[in-house]
């Protein structure tokens, strides 16, 4: 069964960092790509970043470009969300996903329950 | 980017109707069009991919339409689970942009 499980999430002070931690279970990590998507409690979906399956390919948000930095580890099975500079702008649920890719077509077909940043002095 | 805009924002009905949602993209996503399923306090579920495409596991009583600009999520005999919040989303280009969502509820 696949099973993505997201950490690092709390309480942060504007200007702050955290790292967010996705853990994968059920599948062959370092095929997929991953990304992040965030919400904020009571609105819509929001992708945030993507990374490919050896890493060596990066993308993101442009709200979140140069503050953000997604990486992976694959022996741990892990992506992670490095975070900088927050803002309360940023507070929201964060939930790691995985794509699938069918023939071109991609899809988040596994997502984790989602971690909660919050940002606020 | 692509701008994905949905419709209705609500919609109203009951167990056994048939339900559309829209959804139109900005520019030509092809093909490129997934539905999503999210219920309050859990995480989002993939209904269709590639526009017309189920998901694994998926009732068929959702299905999806369209190509271009235009595409449809039906739900064609609604049932209680089904209450609900549904999300589009592009997979054409990044950034992989979502509608704002419709808010499916019980009339």
């Amino acid at each position: 069964e696949v099973q993505l499980v997201e950490s690092g999430g709390g309480l942060i002070q504007p200007g702050g960092s955290l790292r967010l931690s996705c853990v994968a279970s059920g599948f062959t990590f370092s095929n997929y790509w991953m990304h992040w998507v965030r919400q904020v409690p009571g609105k819509g979906l929001v992708w945030v970043s993507r990374i490919k399956g050896d890493g060596s390919d990066i993308m993101y948000a442009d709200s979140v470009k140069g503050r953000f930095t997604i990486s992976r580890d694959n022996a741990k099975n892990t992506v992670y969300l490095q975070m900088n500079s927050l803002r309360g702008e940023d507070t929201a649920l964060y939930y790691c996903s995985r794509d699938e890719d069918r023939n071109g077509y991609s899809s988040f077909d596994s997502w984790g329950q989602g971690t909660l940043v919050t940002v606020s002095s | 980017d692509i701008q994905m805009t949905q419709s209705p924002f609500s919609l109203s009905a009951s167990v056994g109707d048939r339900v559309t949602i829209t959804c139109r993209a900005s520019q030509s996503i092809r093909g490129y069009l997934n539905w999503y399923q999210q219920k309050p306090g859990e995480a989002p579920k993939l209904l269709v991919f590639a526009a017309t495409s189920l998901q694994s596991g998926v009732p068929s009583r959702f299905s999806g339409s369209g190509s271009g600009t235009d595409f449809t999520l039906t739900i064609s005999s609604l049932q209680p689970e089904d209450f609900a919040t549904y999300y589009c989303q592009h997979s054409y280009r990044i950034p992989y942009t979502f509608g704002q969502g419709t808010k499916l509820e019980s009339k």
